[in-house]
């Protein structure tokens, strides 16, 4: 069975550069989310989709970084101008039914993003 | 800002060792699960408890709730090599979809 996947796995990017991160969650669930992670920490919470609605973007940290999910299932992740410390891994995670309460999220392998 | 605390951040036994690792905050969770990470791949999910007070046991792996449902603790027995990884903790904040993720315990069991 398919799970979440990622791609790229690896961008190496100038300073500057913008780059697109796609997410191709487990068919048919309706919960997505994209989270940051620094070296040796957790992840960190960016956005919440339900479908094709962005529910909350509350953890982006700036307006550089933008996120879409137009059908309701693969997602792509936009940063633009990239800086020296959007260098990360990129996780996203998919869930059914609607996220809340305990449900399972599978999380895809991640993108490590450098910036150099 | 929720925090979840995690303790030991780094722990390194020997193969046949227990351990515990904690994870704290001052926030209620309406539930906290347990995700284990390898190198190079997402967080995978161990367990998941809702009730304040509950215990659950996956093989070696023991974790339990606490009654404030306030914290959490994951106790190994007889620890093995494949038991190296990450191990994050995650709280669902009351009446959201957010999981805030702990700081991390990186366990490494040598043989």
């Amino acid at each position: 069975g398919a799970g979440v996947s990622q791609s790229p796995r690896y961008k190496v990017a100038k300073r500057g550069q913008d780059v697109a991160l796609r997410c191709d969650p487990i068919s048919g669930h309706v919960s997505l989310f994209w989270y940051q992670q620094a070296l040796g920490q957790g992840p960190e919470f960016l956005t919440y989709f339900q479908n094709e609605a962005q529910l909350d973007k509350s953890g982006l940290p700036s307006d550089r970084f933008f996120a879409e999910r137009p059908e309701g299932s693969v997602s792509t992740l936009k940063i633009q101008r990239t800086q020296q410390e959007d260098s990360a891994v990129y996780l996203c995670a998919s869930s059914f039914p609607v996220a809340g309460m305990g449900e399972t999220q599978y999380f895809g392998p991640g993108t490590r993003l450098l910036v150099l | 800002t929720q925090l979840l605390e995690q303790s030991p951040q780094f722990l390194s036994i020997q193969e046949g060792e227990n351990l515990t690792v904690y994870c704290n905050s001052s926030s209620v969770f309406s539930s906290l699960q347990w995700y284990r990470q390898e190198p190079g791949e997402g967080p995978v999910l161990l367990v998941t408890v809702v009730t304040g007070g509950e215990v659950k046991k996956l093989k070696r792996l023991t974790f339990q709730f606490g009654d404030a449902r306030k914290d959490s603790s994951l106790h190994i027995t007889a620890a093995q090599p494949g038991d190296t990884g990450l191990y994050l903790c995650a709280g669902e904040p009351s009446g959201t979809y957010k999981y805030i993720f702990g700081t991390g315990t990186r366990l490494k069991v040598l043989a």
